[in-house]
């Protein structure tokens, strides 16, 4: 089975000031990595994934995440943030082959941006 | 074209009742998932519907809990006789094929 670790429940971080959202994963095969972006009263929305090629990807709204398969980890970071990402983050695996009935989240990690 | 839809909003239930949560799955899409977040915890998957057929419910509690896709209309997750511990956000998902699942904004249920 896989599992997700997110160490950080809670990062509060000024307006303009980068961010690193830290998501660890355990598995014994290959994943797909995501992370999902929960803004207030909204729905869970896919803000990046990884699923092969490239280790860095990136989102649309400046956010990255780099998949370390040697670390097992796929932190998130954005060079500076905007009063606008304040929300709730999770991250998620699913093992290669697998559908979406096989999405493992972390415990979230609630990103506060301080004007 | 519509998000996944999920009704209520937030549901209130005594120890006892029935709580049933609805959720409208994205146009074209027949494949229906719903997860379950307690608090302090992460999303976790319940059970897997395509229309009518239960896919895999590998993840719903063995009693008390049942899940329906019907031909027409929305799915449903219900939960008879519900108790404390019940309380929780309820998500559902739906896709397209197998691959990536758009998720709704969730169903908040409190049982008092």
């Amino acid at each position: 089975a896989q599992s997700v670790t997110q160490l950080d429940s809670q990062v509060p971080v000024f307006e303009e000031a980068p961010v690193e959202l830290r998501c660890n994963y355990s598995s014994s095969v290959s994943v797909y990595l995501f992370w999902y972006v929960q803004y207030p009263n909204q729905g869970l929305q896919l803000l990046l994934k990884y699923l092969s090629g490239s280790t860095l990807v990136e989102s649309i709204n400046g956010f990255e995440a780099e998949f370390n398969k040697s670390q097992t980890s796929f932190h998130l970071r954005k060079p500076s943030v905007h009063i606008s990402d304040t929300a709730e983050y999770f991250c998620a695996v699913r093992m290669v082959g697998t559908g979406a009935n096989n999405l493992f989240f972390g415990t979230g990690t609630r990103l506060t941006v301080i004007p | 074209n519509a998000g996944v839809m999920q009704n209520p909003r937030h549901l209130v239930r005594r120890r006892g009742q029935e709580a049933r949560l609805r959720c409208s799955p994205m146009k074209g899409h027949s494949h229906v998932y719903w997860y379950r977040q307690l608090p302090e915890e992460g999303l976790k998957f319940m059970v897997y519907l395509q229309k009518e057929n239960i896919i895999d419910e590998s993840g719903m509690p063995k009693e008390r809990f049942s899940a329906e896709f019907p031909k027409e209309g929305p799915s449903i997750l219900r939960i008879q006789q519900v108790v404390r511990g019940d309380s929780a956000a309820y998500f559902c998902a739906s896709s397209l094929s197998t691959d990536e699942a758009f998720f709704g904004q969730g169903t908040r249920l409190t049982v008092v």
